[in-house]
């Protein structure tokens, strides 16, 4: 079974710094998309990125960026010039290619603060 | 596109009582899923619909919930009788295909 694991249930980063949130999954699957959804005090989970696995260029959004090694199974998140409006709950997601059944696993979630 | 529309945002009621969830997915989207969210257990997937059919519902955790899907711009989520530990917000999300859309949930308190 598909399993992903956020190791880091809160981070701290001091306003304009940079902070990597760290996720890892398992699967056997060789096809699959990850994403990083955030959700800010009002509740809404909003997707910050995306990465198909079969494309080796990390993502980038912005000044958020991925750093997805496949073989290590890893897809951090890179916040760069942290602002007050990130403060929120991220979470890291899993979902397999090429199925309409189109299930996503998500992780426990980091909850990052923003300091002034 | 005005996104998924849950309503209502804020649902408090009574042990034993029935408590109804409603979701309008995004116009065009053939997916529908619903979640609940806990301190405890995170993100969990209780159901999910495509063209309106339940596909699985292996996470609706008793039978004291059930979901339809009448159309493709309506679902509901039902739980009765509700109980306390029932206690959570319940998010709806649609796609079309890789990305998942979400409403603002429902938080729902059981008392």
């Amino acid at each position: 079974a598909q399993t992903v694991t956020q190791s880091q249930p809160e981070m701290s980063v001091q306003e304009a710094e940079t902070v990597t949130l760290s996720c890892t999954y398992d699967t056997s699957e060789s096809d699959y998309y990850l994403f990083w959804y955030k959700q800010p005090p009002s509740r809404q989970m909003i997707l910050v990125i995306r990465q198909e696995a079969y494309k080796q260029q990390n993502a980038t959004e912005n000044r958020f960026s991925v750093n997805f090694q496949k073989a290590a199974k890893s897809f951090s998140l890179k916040i760069s010039d942290s602002q007050l409006g990130d403060a929120a709950m991220y979470f890291c997601a899993y979902r397999r290619a090429r199925r309409r059944d189109d299930k996503i696993i998500f992780g426990k979630g980091t909850r990052l603060h923003i300091l002034p | 596109d005005a996104g998924v529309i849950q309503s209502p945002r804020h649902e408090v009621t009574e042990m034993g009582q029935e408590v109804t969830l409603r979701c309008k997915p995004i116009s065009g989207h053939d997916y529908l899923f619903w979640y609940r969210q806990t301190m405890m257990r995170g993100l969990e997937l209780l159901i999910y619909f495509n063209n309106n059919v339940p596909i699985d519902d292996s996470g609706m955790p008793e039978d004291r919930f059930s979901a339809k899907m009448p159309n493709a711009s309506f679902s509901t989520l039902k739980i009765q009788p509700s109980e306390p530990r029932d206690s959570a917000v319940y998010f709806c999300a649609s796609s079309a295909w890789d990305i998942q859309y979400f409403g603002a949930g429902t938080r729902l308190s059981v008392l």
